[in-house]
């Protein structure tokens, strides 16, 4: 059981808009930032978004994100075939002091 | 070039030790907080830990408070997972992973993993 609530799948088509939804707590993404990561088939993590909105380098305006109280979220538009991958998010929990991961969220282009 | 590599994984029995070293390269390793998140197979991300950039500190996530221990060599630029009394569901893929310059709870950069199964 993940501290931070992710639906396991989504789908979208090409081209589509698709968002990804992340709930947690006080302690976590009602205190901090929330960052995520993609991690496409047998790859390791990489980082998305990180100060809940804001992109790294090389990473397309195509993602973005947002954040409102205890609740964040992963907006992707015009999906493409490569976006397929498990998304995660990610908050610092101060109750715990340590990072806590949603579940992932497994994105299919149909 | 940022360069993580994880070293270390095996198989190894209930109850005893592993430690899996992380070699860094392309960035002042000193001035990082470095971590340590597993992935077991077919599951989601779980931090295990985290030392920040002096070494001075260390947290855990609580199922492995006790029984592992982050450390770091910064002359070697080399960060290191100590695992004792390991158990079976401690076996996943230990990725090593670099903290964030502005803010070190955060992992920004990421290792190809390295595999642990505990296994009798």
């Amino acid at each position: 059981q993940s501290v931070l609530s992710q639906p396991p799948s989504a789908s979208g088509t090409p081209g589509q808009w698709v968002t990804i939804s992340c709930s947690g707590g006080i302690s976590n993404i009602g205190s901090n930032y929330v960052y995520w990561y993609q991690q496409l088939p047998g790859k390791a993590p990489k980082l998305l978004l990180y100060n809940s909105k804001q992109r790294p380098s090389g990473v397309p305006d195509r993602f973005s994100g947002s954040k409102s109280g205890t609740s964040a979220s992963l907006a992707i538009s015009g999906l493409r075939s490569d976006d397929e991958a498990d998304y995660y998010c990610a908050a610092w929990d101060d109750r715990l002091s340590g990072v806590v991961f949603g579940g992932g969220t497994k994105l299919t282009v149909l | 070039q940022v360069h993580l590599v994880e070293s270390g994984g095996g198989v190894v029995q209930p109850g005893r030790s592993l430690r899996l070293s992380c070699a860094v390269s392309g960035f002042s390793f000193s001035n990082y907080g470095m971590h340590w998140v597993r992935q077991a197979p077919g599951k989601g991300l779980e931090w295990v830990a985290v030392s920040w950039s002096d070494g001075g500190s260390e947290y855990y996530e609580v199922s492995v408070k006790g029984r592992f221990t982050i450390s770091r060599d910064n002359s070697q630029n080399t960060l290191y997972l100590q695992m004792n009394s390991l158990r079976p569901e401690d076996t996943a893929v230990y990725y090593c992973a670099r903290g964030e310059l502005l803010d070190s709870r955060y992992p920004d950069f990421w290792g190809q993993g390295t595999l642990v199964t505990v296994s009798s």
